[in-house]
């Protein structure tokens, strides 16, 4: 199974400020099906990018994500209050798997 | 806009099999050409991929997990149920269902809201 290696663990950034989140595959991810979730306490994740680079349905521009071989990132360009929250990535191609998370916290 | 909602036993034994049912709001599993996923994530933990079947009836598992589970539908009722046999406290998780996107079927667009499943004495 490809394992994936978030960092940080935490990230303490204030509102207005940019993130950048990162995810690094243990192998190749084939056809970069590589997908970012967010997920806020008591509630399921909701699915943010997809095929590494996808935003999905209705989320906003202001986050975007990028990759270079087996490493990806999710970027925040600037933080609003609602986006303090937990980031996983996964691996979405033959037998998923998730990263263990980024804890993005209000500074 | 396609809901699903998980159901089942808030509580298990151990040593017990959980079965939880994912209700999924569509005219047909097989016409919506529907795949259905589970995952858990055990209390301020990281996300597990568990299963996932697709409208052919394909199935498809975690291979840490594989002897203790067993995806099924019921085409009739627009249900998935996940069994998980030989339950033990590390199984306390919210256990999410989750549609299938994507070419593979484990891209995970729409979720419902999770079921806690305690496993204690």
């Amino acid at each position: 199974e490809i394992v994936l290696t978030q960092s940080p663990g935490t990230l303490s950034l204030s509102p207005g400020e940019r993130a950048t989140l990162y995810c690094r595959a243990g192998q190749s991810v084939r056809s970069n099906y590589l997908a970012w979730y967010q997920q806020k306490p008591g509630q399921a994740p909701r699915l943010l990018i997809y095929d590494a680079t996808s935003r999905a349905t209705g989320i906003p521009d202001r986050f975007s994500a990028s990759w270079s071989g087996t490493d990806f990132s999710l970027t925040i360009s600037r933080l609003e209050p609602e986006d303090f929250a937990v980031y996983y990535c996964q691996q979405s191609g033959w037998s998923p798997t998730f990263g263990q998370g980024t804890r993005l916290e209000i500074k | 806009q396609v809901t699903l909602k998980e159901s089942g036993p808030a509580l298990v034994r151990p040593t017990q099999t959980l079965t939880l049912t994912c209700t999924v709001s569509v005219v047909s599993l097989r016409n919506a050409q529907m795949r259905v996923n589970w995952v858990r994530q055990p209390p301020g933990k990281a996300l597990e991929w568990l299963a996932m079947i697709d409208w052919d009836g394909d199935k498809f598992y975690n291979t840490s997990l594989k002897t203790r589970l067993s995806i099924s539908e019921d085409p009739s009722e627009n249900q998935v149920d996940l069994t998980m046999t030989n339950m033990e406290a590390a199984d306390t998780a919210t256990y999410y269902c989750a549609r299938g996107g994507g070419n593979y079927g484990f891209l995970l667009d729409s979720w419902g809201q999770g079921m806690l499943v305690t496993v204690s004495p």
